[in-house]
């Protein structure tokens, strides 16, 4: 079966710029997240969607980023305005149900540079 | 919140070694894993490990939940093996998990 997938995999904007980062789960996955990754430190979760609706948002900077899964499906993660402290890789995951057990299937992730 | 630490944090050895990664948490867990990232980024599921011990082929898994550790073995190393490996823990009736800082493991041919 297909991985997650994820698009673009570099990008390289300039500070204050906005930036779209898109991700396509595995079929049938009804859970999506979005990790941040930081040169050196484990993945941090942003958000988790179960199908179109959002379970944790705790540690989205909801300021400046936003995160949508329409038709519970495919998610795209927006930034807006990019700071220099978002250079990392984003990491999409999936995952079939929401419970403790559940294995996690990530994507190549979207390495950002911010300039 | 519930913190995660992983020993050591760097780790090189010679092809065809063995070596023990661990993982301490600070609070009772009900969901446990461990990934490895290669070095090229793409993280992949190794164990789901809230208790006891599982194995596949050369790796296996072990948690005591009850003192707040698990450990990692990886015998007979390959340079494959090389990458970062994670623990991650969950602690609540989601899928949540909280990824520690990782190991990064080196083996040399």
């Amino acid at each position: 079966e297909a991985g997650v997938a994820q698009s673009p995999r570099y990008k390289i904007i300039e500070k204050r710029q906005s930036v779209a980062f898109w991700c396509n789960p595995i079929s049938g996955h009804a859970t999506l997240y979005w990790y941040q990754q930081i040169l050196g430190q484990g993945p941090k979760l942003l958000i988790q969607f179960q199908n179109n609706g959002v379970v944790d948002d705790s540690q989205l900077p909801k300021d400046r980023f936003s995160a949508e899964r329409l038709k519970g499906v495919d998610s795209t993660l927006k930034i807006q305005p990019a700071k220099l402290e978002d250079s990392a890789v984003y990491l999409c995951a999936s995952s079939l149900g929401g419970g403790p057990q559940e294995t996690q299937y990530f994507g190549p992730g979207t390495r950002l540079l911010v300039l | 919140g519930i913190q995660v630490e992983q020993s050591p944090p760097d780790l090189i050895l010679q092809e065809g070694a063995n070596s023990t990664l661990r993982c301490n948490f600070s609070d009772s867990v009900n969901n446990l894993q461990w990934f490895h990232q290669n070095p090229w980024g793409q993280l992949i599921n190794l164990f789901y490990i809230p208790s006891g011990t599982k194995q596949n082929g050369r790796l296996s898994a072990t948690t005591v939940a009850t003192e707040r550790y698990s450990l990692l073995y990886i015998s007979s190393s390959q340079t494959t093996d090389s990458g970062v490996y994670f623990c991650a823990v969950g602690y609540s009736s989601a899928s949540k998990i909280i990824f520690g800082s990782g190991t990064r493991l080196s083996i040399r041919p």
